[in-house]
């Protein structure tokens, strides 16, 4: 059973177009996580969730929107995607906030032309 | 603001060597210290974990030491197979932050 499960791993889109990835975990975590992965390999958080509760913004353009329907989920949505967008984003989780063991996905690497 | 710096940015041995990775950080408020392994198109996986309390970890060919006071870690894997080939990454959870602060990776080559 895969822990951390995002979809799609890939996805191909034209400038402006707005997309979702899907990000769920079976392992009963609390902490939900959204790093991006730019073209230099730098792994850098984007989102947090706690319990439905977003607890990190880390200064990503309100384009981005994060949505946790239940703390087994969390899904980001990208409005008028740009080419500065292309990157592999990374879903996470851990079992509370700051505490513990972090668990990736797979990434979806997303490419805008 | 923390910072995690990992040197080298790559690393090229032959098959058996024993071989030690750096990770060092700015910051020694630390919560937590994780090893990950990166391979290409895949994501990342959890290989040690150490607690700001701990001196160092192991898992099979693996021993990650920590020196909260030098901002140092170390993942030293012994016996390198072409298997270990991958992208290895440290992170830092920084005390009373939620998030990871990563550093730009070690990209290991094991050549047979």
């Amino acid at each position: 059973d895969t822990a951390v499960s995002q979809t799609p791993k890939y996805l191909v889109t034209q400038m402006g177009n707005d997309k979702s990835i899907k990000c769920e975990q079976n392992l009963g975590h609390d902490t939900m996580y959204w790093y991006k992965q730019d073209s230099k390999k730098f792994l850098k958080i984007m989102f947090s969730y706690n319990n439905k509760e977003l607890i990190i913004n880390e200064t990503v353009p309100n384009r981005f929107s994060p949505k946790s329907p239940d703390k087994a989920h969390l899904n980001l949505h990208i409005n008028s995607l740009e080419l500065g967008d292309s990157a592999v984003y990374f879903c996470a989780s851990s079992q509370r906030a700051g505490v513990g063991e972090a668990f990736f996905g797979q990434g979806t690497r997303l490419t805008v032309v | 603001k923390q910072e995690v710096t990992q040197i080298p940015a790559a690393l090229s041995v032959p098959e058996g060597e024993n071989l030690v990775l750096n990770c060092s950080f700015t910051d020694s408020a630390i919560y937590n210290l994780q090893w990950f392994r990166q391979d290409p198109g895949k994501g990342l996986t959890s290989l040690l974990l150490i607690q700001s309390s701990q001196r160092e970890q192991t898992s099979g060919r693996l021993n990650a030491s920590l020196d909260k006071s030098s901002g140092r870690s170390t993942l030293y894997i012994a016996a390198s197979q072409p298997g270990d080939s991958a992208t290895y990454l440290c992170a830092i959870l920084q005390g009373g932050s939620e998030k990871l602060v990563f550093g730009k990776g070690t990209k290991l080559t094991v050549n047979p």
